[in-house]
Formats: structure tokens, C-alpha cells, sequence
């Protein structure tokens, strides 16, 4: 079934680590995104790329990097956690920056 | 900031419509209107979209008024698997997705 996949599904991480949450579409979408959801603060924009090759910066994007060297994959890197990068994170992608969003079913990840 | 009012919570009977309001008095003309749900700890799922005429789809419709300063999404039959929450949301273009905080929606049994 054509979608997004998020990998991997949940992970326990020790402050100062580094962590690449991977994204994957098959959907042959030009745009994606990295979204953050919190209680009581909702989804909010970490990065977003509009074609590969290109990146642009959301919301809320201190501490995260991403890279789009391909059309299918835009993994979202923390280089040095820490304890409020700990959250559900959600990978969406679009036929174009103008379209509706997909949204893959999340990461969650603890930062200890 | 979003750009919409929604109620925070409102319940539903199963079977019946589930008529979920939204504000958006500040819309400009080439804004439309998104609604989106998040069935809990799924990712959040596009239901449907317009700009100024109504819409219907395999899953909703949408009634705009015609000020475009507010509308409503309609679950015809309303089940179980209908309680989420329910993101309204104003989009111009190619602006990124702000989501607000939404209408809890129970549909109960």
C-alpha cells in the first residue's frame, strides 16, 4: 500500500546522542515535512522541503537538521538531544507544496 | 497563530450526522479551508477541502457560508471510528499547515 513509513516506531535516547528519524514515501510527492506534537501545544513545523534538493525551515526548527537528496526520503537529525526534544514526531508528504498533506503515523521518542 | 475558533469538544450519537463548526473570520480570497482529523496516536488524515463552493466527498462534506467567514464539516452517519479530533484549518497557497488545537469529537454508542 503506497504511503509514508516512519522508522523507527518508538525509541528511548539518552541526552547528548545523535538520532536520524527516518521518512520514506512512495508516493512520488514533491513536498515534505516534519512535523513535532506535543500536549497542550499541537502540531508544530520542525523543517519542510517544497522538491528534493531543497530545504526549508518551519516553526520550530533549533536543534534538528534534514536533508532531501532524493525525492522519497527526509530523515530529520537530532545532533545533540536533549529532554525537550522528547515528543511525537510525524513525517507528511504532498503532491505539491499547494496539496493536501499525508501524514505518516509517527515516531515517538523519549529523550532521558 | 491559527487562523480558526473551534469548539473544543462536542459529542455525537452513532448514526447520526456530526456537524462540527468552524471560525474563520479573518479569511482572505486565496485561502481555503482544510479540515483534518487525528484518530489518537495515529498521524493526522486529510478529510476534505474547498475554497468557496461546498464539498462532498467519500467522507465529508463541507459547507462554506457564503462570507466565507465560517463553515462546517458534515459526518453524514457518524461510528465509533468517526471520535478524533477534528483540525479545521486555513491555508493560502502554498503556506505551510498550522494547526490549531481542534474539537475533540465522541461519538458515542
Amino acid at each position: 500500500i503506497a504511503g509514508i513509513t516512519q522508522a523507527p516506531t518508538s525509541q528511548i535516547l539518552a541526552a547528548g546522542r545523535r538520532m536520524t528519524l527516518r521518512c520514506t514515501q512512495d508516493m512520488r510527492h514533491n513536498a515534505m515535512y516534519w512535523y513535532r506534537q506535543d500536549l497542550g501545544l499541537g502540531l508544530r513545523l520542525i523543517h519542510y522541503s517544497n522538491t528534493a534538493g531543497t530545504t526549508g525551515k518551519g516553526e520550530v526548527p533549533d536543534g534538528y537538521s534534514v536533508s532531501r537528496a532524493n525525492t522519497d526520503d527526509f530523515p530529520l537529525t537530532l545532533a545533540s538531544a536533549v529532554p525537550s526534544q522528547t515528543s511525537v514526531y510525524f513525517c507528511a508528504s504532498s503532491r505539491t507544496s499547494e496539496t493536501p498533506l499525508h501524514f505518516g503515523n509517527g515516531t515517538r521518542l523519549t529523550v532521558t | 497563530d491559527a487562523k480558526t475558533t473551534q469548539p473544543p469538544s462536542m459529542d455525537c450519537a452513532e448514526g447520526r450526522a456530526a456537524n462540527l463548526p468552524c471560525n474563520h473570520s479573518t479569511i482572505s480570497g486565496n485561502e481555503y479551508v482544510y479540515w483534518y482529523r487525528q484518530i489518537h496516536s495515529q498521524g493526522p488524515q486529510y478529510i476534505i477541502h474547498g475554497l468557496k463552493n461546498n464539498e462532498t466527498n467519500e467522507m465529508a462534506s463541507l459547507i462554506i457560508t457564503e462570507d466565507r467567514k465560517s463553515s462546517t464539516l458534515i459526518l453524514p452517519h457518524a461510528t465509533l471510528r468517526d471520535t478524533a479530533v477534528y483540525y479545521c484549518i486555513v491555508r493560502g497557497g502554498s503556506e505551510k499547515l498550522v494547526f490549531g488545537k481542534g474539537t475533540k469529537l465522541t461519538v458515542n454508542p
